[in-house]
């Protein structure tokens, strides 16, 4: 697509559930971000995926966090027995590759995922 | 480590005047890039320009420049001719080897008529 898709926009859930998000990143994007913003705060790292391997993995809270990309396409991020605090705004982003920064290689982000616990 | 600095919780500035955002930054790499986003109310991180840590001039995007001082380690975002639509939340980031961005806390800047 024109633009970097993530879906549910909204989602509540209770506490102790499974939730997932799927990001559908800009065709031929073969990095994938996953990042979480806090009411008031910046975007936090969370996972990136070069292809459809996780090729930093460091901001993953917990082992509760989990993501795939198995097709090095469409991403999934999975959140087991869901808490309050994992309330806030999941966003998603493409670039052309995960080498060195550059003006040419920006990250692209979603709208995101509002998630929001019980 | 990677760290952002952004002081200014939030400013405010005259319709058509110009702004600057403040921006610090703290890395171990020698080569890195630094990027200014723009969220609006909608939630949507839009990008506005990037500096490479290796550039000699200053990066300009329409009305928006970067005021890139590497000794101090800072990147100000210059907006000029501001206008209501520039009322927005903006977010410095920093990458360093690849790709991997990292924000600061982000400005609210609120234009006035």
């Amino acid at each position: 697509g024109a633009g970097v898709s993530q879906t549910p926009s909204n989602k509540v859930t209770e506490k102790g559930k499974y939730v997932e998000l799927r990001c559908d990143p800009i065709s031929g994007h073969t990095a994938l971000y996953w990042y979480r913003q806090s009411l008031g705060q910046g975007p936090e790292f969370l996972i990136y995926f070069q292809g459809t391997g996780a090729a930093d993995d460091s901001g993953l809270p917990n082992d509760r966090f989990f993501a795939v990309r198995p097709e090095g396409s469409v991403s999934t991020l999975k959140i087991q027995r869901t808490e309050r605090g994992d309330s806030a705004v999941y966003l998603c982003a493409s670039s052309l590759s995960a080498t060195a920064a550059s003006g040419a290689n920006v990250l692209t982000f979603g709208a995101g995922s509002r998630l929001t616990v019980l | 480590a990677q760290k952002i600095t952004q002081t200014q919780p939030g400013m405010f500035v005259q319709e058509k005047e110009a702004v600057t955002l403040d921006c610090t930054y703290d890395t171990s790499d020698q080569s890195y890039g630094l990027f200014w986003y723009k969220q609006p109310s909608s939630g949507e991180m839009i990008f506005l320009i990037y500096q490479g840590s290796y550039d000699e001039q200053n990066a300009t995007e329409g009305r928006y420049s970067l005021n890139f001082q590497k000794a101090r380690k800072s990147a100000n975002l210059v907006i000029s001719a501001s206008q209501l639509g520039d009322s927005a939340m903006y977010f410095c980031a920093i990458a360093g080897g690849y790709n991997k961005l990292i924000f600061g806390a982000g400005t609210r800047l609120a234009v006035h008529p």
